[in-house]
């Protein structure tokens, strides 16, 4: 069963631009909640964790339970957020991922 | 503290060939796992290990072995490569119950 659903594989928001990325997840249990980010031909990085609520480059997620949502947010929008943005569940001994939504940010 | 490093960083391989991807961590992390990324596909498990001497399946474990004989290594082996198995491979570790992953570089592989 999947359990990280994230809807757009392409999004595209002009510079200066609020941008969401939406991540819908199921799982049974109380999962923790991850955005991982990963520029051109790099290694995935962590951008946000659920748990801290805290801010990375501007962004922020709120995990809402009633909407088994993980929406990644961000007011302004900059053309160094072009990237491809990764939602990730962490459950039992496993991580799931979703499929990667692409971010461009047109100047 | 180098995190995660994998080895090589590309490779070709001919149909039929076997080979080892390289993957170490310094971060004394129980967990460890190989992903591969395709086009459209996002990050599909291949396999993982909660420690030395565990392994366990993902979700495409087919034409791939591990073996985690040690903390710190998880080597991901290729037995008979495929054209199938061209993709880029990734290599993560965390804490058991931890805060999130650590990647790897990644290992792009063809295989013709």
């Amino acid at each position: 069963a999947q359990r990280v659903t994230q809807p757009e594989k392409l999004l595209s928001v002009f510079k200066g631009a609020p941008v969401e990325l939406k991540c819908n997840y199921s799982y049974s249990g109380s999962p923790e909640l991850f955005w991982y980010v990963q520029y051109s031909r790099q290694r995935l990085q962590l951008l946000l964790r659920h748990i801290s609520r805290e801010s990375i480059k501007g962004f922020t997620a709120d995990l809402n339970k009633g909407e088994t949502s993980f929406h990644l947010k961000k007011p302004f929008a900059q053309e160094e957020d072009s990237a491809m943005y990764y939602c990730a569940l962490s459950g039992g001994n496993q991580f799931y991922f979703g499929t990667g939504t692409s971010l461009t940010v047109i100047p | 503290n180098a995190g995660v490093t994998q080895t090589p960083k590309f490779q070709v391989l001919k149909t039929g060939q076997s080979m080892t991807l390289q993957c170490a961590q310094d971060m004394n992390h129980e967990y460890m796992s190989w992903y591969r990324q395709d086009p459209g596909m996002g990050l599909r498990l291949i396999h993982y290990s909660v420690g030395a001497g565990i392994t366990d399946q993902g979700e495409v474990p087919n034409g791939y072995n591990v073996s985690r004989s040690t903390t710190e290594d998880f080597p991901l082996r290729l037995l008979s490569a495929a054209p199938s198995q061209t993709s880029v491979y990734f290599c993560a570790s965390s804490k058991v119950g931890g805060r999130g992953y650590t990647f790897g570089s990644g290992t792009r592989l063809t295989v013709v």
